[in-house]
């Protein structure tokens, strides 16, 4: 178990429709990060934040937005679905930017029908 | 930006057999991590190495990172069946304003045969 939680574990949806992505960071971290897998893409880099701000922003879609609460724990909204956003989600968290390792949670698999 | 290449990607072995991966950033990193992702499930990290020509053993894993620090290599020795799943190489920027962007490499998917 990393510390990390992501919720739902499953996802799926229709078209056109909004979902959100929940996750909670291990306690302590600062930093979270979430990435997209699909089958022949790897991991790809959506965003990061730091303590509640955007440090930094990959390939991420601007129907996709995220934010990270006070509380830390961050939210990833992905509206206007369409079916090449079926994927998994992973969010990552680690203790500061830089030099730290990052802890993954277990993924959400969205699937959009 | 930032552009981490894998290869190969895929790598099928006998079990005892050796095998190696490499990764090769556009830019200069401040570090490279390795990560493995088992059949169904989620990254773990491996080793994070920083220093210029660093070589880091865990047991008949062997990681180095390049003198540039532009690239980096995996090779396990004697391969087994635990070894199975996808390595993934991920590097930092060495600065900018994407400092603490992780990107992975697309990983090279590695299977064993008993």
């Amino acid at each position: 178990d990393s510390g990390v939680t992501q919720t739902p574990k499953h996802l799926i949806t229709a078209t056109g429709q909004r979902v959100t992505l929940r996750c909670s960071p291990r306690s302590g971290d600062l930093s979270v990060y979430w990435y997209q897998q699909s089958l022949d893409q790897g991991l790809q880099f959506l965003i990061q934040y730091y303590n509640g701000e955007e440090r930094a922003k990959g390939n991420i879609l601007e129907r996709f937005s995220a934010q990270q609460f006070p509380d830390l724990h961050s939210e990833l909204n992905l509206s206007s679905l369409e079916l090449g956003d079926s994927a998994l989600y992973f969010c990552a968290s680690s203790v500061a930017s830089g030099r730290t390792e990052a802890f993954f949670g277990q993924g959400t698999r969205l699937t959009v029908v | 930006g930032q552009q981490v290449m894998q290869i190969p990607q895929y790598q099928h072995v006998q079990e005892g057999e050796d095998f190696t991966t490499y990764c090769n950033s556009s830019t200069t990193l401040s570090n490279i991590q390795w990560y493995k992702q088992r059949p169904g499930g989620h990254p773990v990290f491996l080793i994070q190495l920083v220093k210029s020509g660093e070589v880091k053993k865990q047991k008949r894993l062997t990681f180095q990172f390049g003198e540039a620090k532009k690239n980096s290599s995996l090779h396990i020795t004697a391969t087994q069946t635990t070894d199975v799943g996808t390595y993934f190489c991920a590097g930092r920027n060495a600065g900018g304003t994407s400092y603490g962007k992780l990107t992975f490499g697309q990983g090279t998917i590695l299977t064993v045969h008993p």
